[in-house]
């Protein structure tokens, strides 16, 4: 089952633009987590939220969340043509919460 | 360098044939987990494992088979049974038992039969 579900599935921007990725999720959650990968590699964890936080930043990533609307939004600030790369939200669920669902992912390009 | 290693890297069968896909981490993490990803879509779960000598089915398990006799060790077999095996998979850990905290990964495996 798909937890997460990421907007927009692809997304093209100029080297040095904010890029922005949100998440909608269905279910009451403990934190939400975002995950990169490059073409054909493994992920990579960058942040993790918790339910009763709603704004989190490391570097140049900023993470919202909001629970009220099941939403959370990943904000890559100064981009580079290093950050070319799929983007995934993966979720957890207060009552099977030994496991992660993970979104669709979003694909991000970088054009220099 | 504590990781997760996946082998092999590309990996080719016939029709018919069963195949074990190798994962191994030297983190001491309590959880392992495989995930199953097809082009252009995200991670589906096929089995995890919060313990040695006991794992659970995950939302696409028919076809598949893992075994956890060592804490390291999280080997997946995709079976014959298995009707359309061609993807890339990828193993991952977690610190604790019952943590859905972060998942560190191994670099995948693709599987193509032919």
């Amino acid at each position: 089952s798909q937890q997460g579900e990421e907007d927009p599935q692809a997304l093209s921007i100029q080297e040095g633009e904010n890029a922005t990725m949100n998440c909608s999720y269905k279910t009451s959650i403990n934190n939400l987590q975002w995950y990169r990968q490059n073409s054909g590699r493994g992920l990579v964890h960058l942040i993790l939220i918790r339910s009763n936080e709603r704004e989190k930043h490391s570097g140049r990533l900023r993470v919202t969340l909001d629970t009220s609307k099941k939403s959370s939004s990943l904000l890559i600030t100064a981009s580079r043509a290093a950050d070319t790369a799929s983007y995934f939200c993966a979720t957890d669920g207060i009552q099977g919460a030994q496991k992660l669902v993970f979104g669709q992912g979003t694909r991000l390009t970088i054009n220099p | 360098d504590g990781g997760i290693t996946q082998s092999p890297k590309y990996l080719f069968r016939k029709e018919g044939q069963n195949v074990t896909l190798s994962c191994e981490q030297n983190l001491n993490h309590d959880a392992m987990y495989w995930y199953r990803q097809d082009p252009g879509q995200g991670l589906r779960l096929i089995y995890y494992s919060q313990i040695v000598n006991d794992f659970q089915k995950g939302d696409i398990a028919e076809g598949y088979s893992v075994s956890r006799e060592k804490k390291e060790s999280f080997p997946l077999t995709v079976t014959s049974a298995q009707k359309n095996p061609t993807a890339f998979y990828l193993c991952a850990s977690a610190r604790l038992a019952g943590d859905t905290g972060e998942l560190f990964f191994g670099e995948g495996s693709r599987l193509t039969v032919l």
